[in-house]
């Protein structure tokens, strides 16, 4: 399966936008980019997903670069109950679909 | 709308005790299926898909194993605990209709194996 890669964490002042970023230089053509966070304690939670161009939806934008090979996950913003740790995952067609978690994106949001 | 349930939302058990944990799906028809763990300060780890009803695949070797009864039940079972056992158990689900949808996690199973 593609990897990819995320910084281990960053911090944000609520009520301000937040960017997060991923890489993935290895997506293949088919691979779709999924973005989940999970809160302490709780199953993951779907933010957003696409393939190709920027997607928007209530709780999140989702840009993607040309190439393909990165990706942003833009929170617009950022309150309190953002704080948690956000996936970026290539959804591909290996092991029935299944989702490959990595480490994540752990998200401090400070008033 | 579709939903998903999971119990027990706790459980602890001894060394060597059986085990069996509940996955249901409402709402859907012929999902596909999943189990991770997450062991305590790690990341989400598959367990088992399933893409049907008696279709069941392993990702990873260990003492676990899972069953697909009816198209919406998924249960993870083992016959005798261990102590690396103990983690976070999820279920989840996507449609069967391709790749282009989001998965849906049920709350969890925190298993103590003591």
């Amino acid at each position: 399966d593609a990897k990819t890669t995320q910084p281990n964490s960053m911090e944000s002042n609520e009520e301000e936008p937040v960017h997060l970023p991923c890489n993935h230089s290895t997506i293949s053509g088919t691979d779709y980019i999924h973005w989940y966070r999970q809160l302490p304690s709780q199953g993951p939670e779907y933010v957003i997903h696409g393939l190709t161009s920027n997607v928007n939806n209530r709780m999140a934008s989702l840009a993607i670069a040309e190439d393909r090979k990165s990706s942003t996950l833009i929170l617009h913003r950022a309150t309190l109950r953002d704080a948690a740790v956000y996936y970026c995952i290539l959804r591909g067609s290996n092991s029935g679909y299944a989702l490959n978690f990595g480490k994540g994106t752990s998200l401090l949001v400070t008033p | 709308s579709q939903t998903i349930h999971q119990w027990p939302a706790t459980l602890v058990q001894p060394v060597g005790s059986p085990l069996s944990l509940e996955c249901t799906v409402e709402g859907t028809s012929n999902p596909n299926l999943y189990w991770y763990r997450q062991a305590a300060g790690r990341g989400l780890q598959l367990l088992f898909y399933s893409v049907g009803i008696g279709q069941i695949s392993s990702e990873v070797p260990q003492n676990l194993s899972a069953s697909r009864p009816q198209d919406r039940q998924f249960i993870l079972s083992s016959k005798k605990l261990l102590l690396s056992d103990s983690g976070f158990y999820l279920c989840a689900w996507t449609p069967d209709r391709g790749t282009n949808y989001g998965y849906t996690f049920g709350s969890g199973t925190r298993l103590t194996v003591v």
